[in-house]
């Protein structure tokens, strides 16, 4: 009965690999969100989406590419990684458009490090 | 322990004490403002939330005050547990109809 899962849960690569992080949410939500925590705990949008569509692209690397196949589905690809990828992402989701974002619901995260 | 090398603001109670939280946002533009609890490991948990036609709202155990003429945010959590110990966000929804989040402070619980 998990809300927001994402997998994995840990991830260990080499630079220059590419990944992927998928997320679910059986909420029933219609916008779903990717942070990025850094090591000094920092969170940080990446993306949101609505319904399928991307609303929110904050100025990140063009390797990363997030997709939507559903409203219950953001995944995330990541290209070429970097030592500075190095962090835990989040997924999350909400009710309603991120003009009325209200509360946001997270998953546990995946710990991204890269060698 | 988790603080080393974080440089977070850090807040150290004894169990059964007050704890108050303080936040400082930057967008006087926001509308909507929510704290976050991240115990470690885990994601952020949803704890209170406020609307800025309001200065106080109260939870079970937890008060949120807003202070719209400063841009302060504070979290009071009555009768601190070890449960409690965790680092606390505060999030903004502003003009950007995106929810930012503030730096955080780690609260450490002693018993």
């Amino acid at each position: 009965d998990t809300a927001v899962s994402q997998t994995p849960k840990y991830l260990v690569t080499q630079m220059g690999n590419d990944k992927s992080i998928k997320c679910e949410q059986n909420l029933g939500h219609d916008t779903m969100y990717w942070y990025k925590q850094d090591s000094k705990k920092f969170l940080k949008i990446m993306f949101s989406y609505n319904n399928k569509e991307l609303i929110i692209n904050e100025t990140v690397p063009n390797r990363f590419s997030p997709k939507s196949p559903d409203k219950a589905h953001l995944n995330l690809h990541i290209n070429s990684l970097e030592l500075g990828d190095s962090a835990v992402y989040f997924c999350a989701s909400s009710y309603g458009t991120p003009g009325n974002t209200g509360e946001l619901f997270f998953g546990e995260g995946s710990r991204l490090t890269v060698l | 322990g988790e603080s080393v090398g974080l440089h977070l603001p850090t807040l150290s109670v004894q169990e059964g004490d007050n704890s108050i939280i303080n936040c400082a946002y930057s967008n006087s533009a926001s509308d909507y403002f929510i704290w976050y609890k991240q115990e470690s490991g885990k994601g952020p948990q949803f704890i209170i939330d406020i609307r800025s036609n309001m200065d106080k709202r109260q939870g079970q155990r937890v008060t949120v005050l807003l202070n719209k003429t400063v841009k302060h945010l504070s979290l009071q959590i009555a009768a601190t547990q070890p449960g409690d110990s965790a680092v606390y966000f505060c999030a903004e929804n502003g003009s950007n109809y995106k929810l930012t989040f503030g730096k955080g402070t780690l609260l450490t619980v002693n018993p």
